[in-house]
């Protein structure tokens, strides 16, 4: 059965603290892997991982992609209020669908 | 977990006519569930939020008349792509909320 699963469920960080995100799959046909902020209602696309050890950075957010080991991280660096919201991992299973983690729910204080 | 489904995985049609997509959440009452459509760069649109026994709610710049949703149950909610074209072929996904929101699978449409 194909499964994405994320940890920790739930994380509280202050502010300028680093967090890691973590994200590991079982499924049949890899294509992709997404990570995706979702602060109201619509997710935000952040990353698409393809390739082992390539990692990808924007600002403060990187992530990385171990196909080996089938995990990916999502790292945040200097952490600030703006950055609280569920973090959703999901796996493209070869263009036949979708599988989503359960979220990281990150909130940051001041 | 929490567990969404949705029917078809996968549909091809031709322009013109109508398809309709289920979201089902198979171990929970949802009263409320999200539509979602993605576009290219993996980027997710909420198209709507479909209240259990109510109209939905449209996000701005989506045709409520072409894109029909009914949410019948607490388990069910369909959206209906009334005479397809081209330009929506695309991948349809639902989301049922709970404690959090649980994705389906989604839906690959095309329409020829």
């Amino acid at each position: 059965e194909d499964k994405v699963v994320q940890s920790p469920l739930s994380l509280v960080v202050h502010e300028g603290d680093t967090v890691t995100l973590n994200c590991s799959y079982e499924v049949t046909n890899f294509r992709s892997l997404l990570w995706y902020k979702q602060e109201k209602k619509a997710p935000t696309f952040l990353f698409m991982l393809t390739s082992s050890g390539i990692e990808k950075k924007s600002g403060r957010l990187s992530s990385i992609l171990d196909k080996k080991e089938l995990f990916s991280i999502l790292n945040i660096t200097a952490t600030q209020t703006g950055d609280s919201a569920v973090y959703l991992c999901a796996v493209d299973n070869y263009g036949q669908n979708f599988v989503f983690g359960p979220g990281t729910r990150l909130s940051v204080l001041p | 977990g929490a567990v969404v489904s949705q029917h078809p995985s996968r549909v091809i049609c031709k322009s013109g006519t109508s398809v309709k997509i289920e979201c089902r959440s198979l171990d929970f009452q949802a009263t409320t569930m999200f539509w979602y459509r993605q576009f290219p760069k993996k980027s997710l649109m909420l198209m709507a939020t479909s209240n259990e026994g109510s109209k939905a709610t449209y996000e701005q710049g989506v045709e409520k008349d072409k894109f029909l949703i009914n949410h019948a149950s607490l388990t069910l909610s369909t959206l209906t792509v009334t005479s397809a074209h081209p330009e929506d072929s695309s991948f349809y996904i639902c989301s049922a909320a709970w404690d959090t929101q649980y994705f389906g699978p989604g839906t690959r449409l095309t329409v020829l």
